[in-house]
């Protein structure tokens, strides 16, 4: 049972590139989140989704998108990337909307 | 939305001594978690906590929903125990929100 996982673990990017961080939880969590930390500071939710099919906005969501085709996976695109997204992403996953939640190990990125 | 406080936001601790984390909510939660977000980045689930009273080892919570805060004990801190360590909280609107975080530094 590997739990939350995530690739890449680290990336640079180029302002104006775009690139889709991997999520994907063997736990059958119906709640997927994605959230980014910036330096000091607690974590942002960006985007959750409540099962196949079904995604919302959380706190920061413009320049990033969401999708989810199957339970396990919850892919976090960045398009046209810009330095404001300097930061590191966590995704994490939970059973239901009050359980816990489980957490990856993050991806940081710097875009330049 | 929901404001969450922690306090202190920096505590240095020598190593076998005793302390209490404090974080404070500003509305009513559906559930509240701690985290440890160790020296390399990973976030580690100390307490699923909305209410009440659990014990891990050296660590334990204590939550008063009704009050609007929850406490976080460390006892004889060791030096793995430094990091961050998060309260994060589910309002009504169902997303968890996380407070700013306590630095803890355990020198030996």
């Amino acid at each position: 049972n590997a739990g939350v996982t995530q690739t890449p673990k680290f990336r640079i990017l180029k302002i104006g590139q775009s690139m889709t961080l991997q999520c994907a939880q063997d736990m059958n969590h119906n709640y997927m989140y994605w959230y980014r930390q910036d330096p000091g500071m607690g974590l942002k939710l960006i985007y959750y989704s409540v099962g196949a099919g079904i995604t919302d906005k959380g706190e920061v969501p413009n320049g990033y998108n969401v999708s989810r085709s199957t339970t396990e996976d919850f892919p976090l695109r960045l398009e046209l990337a810009a330095p404001s997204q300097t930061s590191v992403y966590f995704c994490a996953s939970s059973a239901g909307s009050l359980g816990e939640q489980y957490f990856g190990p993050g991806t940081r990125l710097t875009v330049t | 939305g929901i404001q969450v406080e922690q306090s202190p936001p920096d505590l240095i601790l020598q190593e076998g001594a005793n302390s209490t984390l404090r974080c404070n909510f500003s509305d009513s939660v559906n559930n509240l978690q701690w985290f440890h977000q160790n020296p390399w980045g990973q976030l580690i689930n100390l307490f699923y906590i909305p209410s009440g009273t659990k014990q891990n080892g050296r660590l334990s919570a204590t939550t008063v929903a009704t009050e609007r805060y929850s406490l976080l004990y460390i006892s004889s801190s060791q030096t793995t125990d430094s990091g961050v360590y998060f309260c994060a909280v589910v309002p009504n609107d169902y997303k968890l929100s996380f407070g700013a975080g306590t630095t803890v530094t355990v020198r030996a």
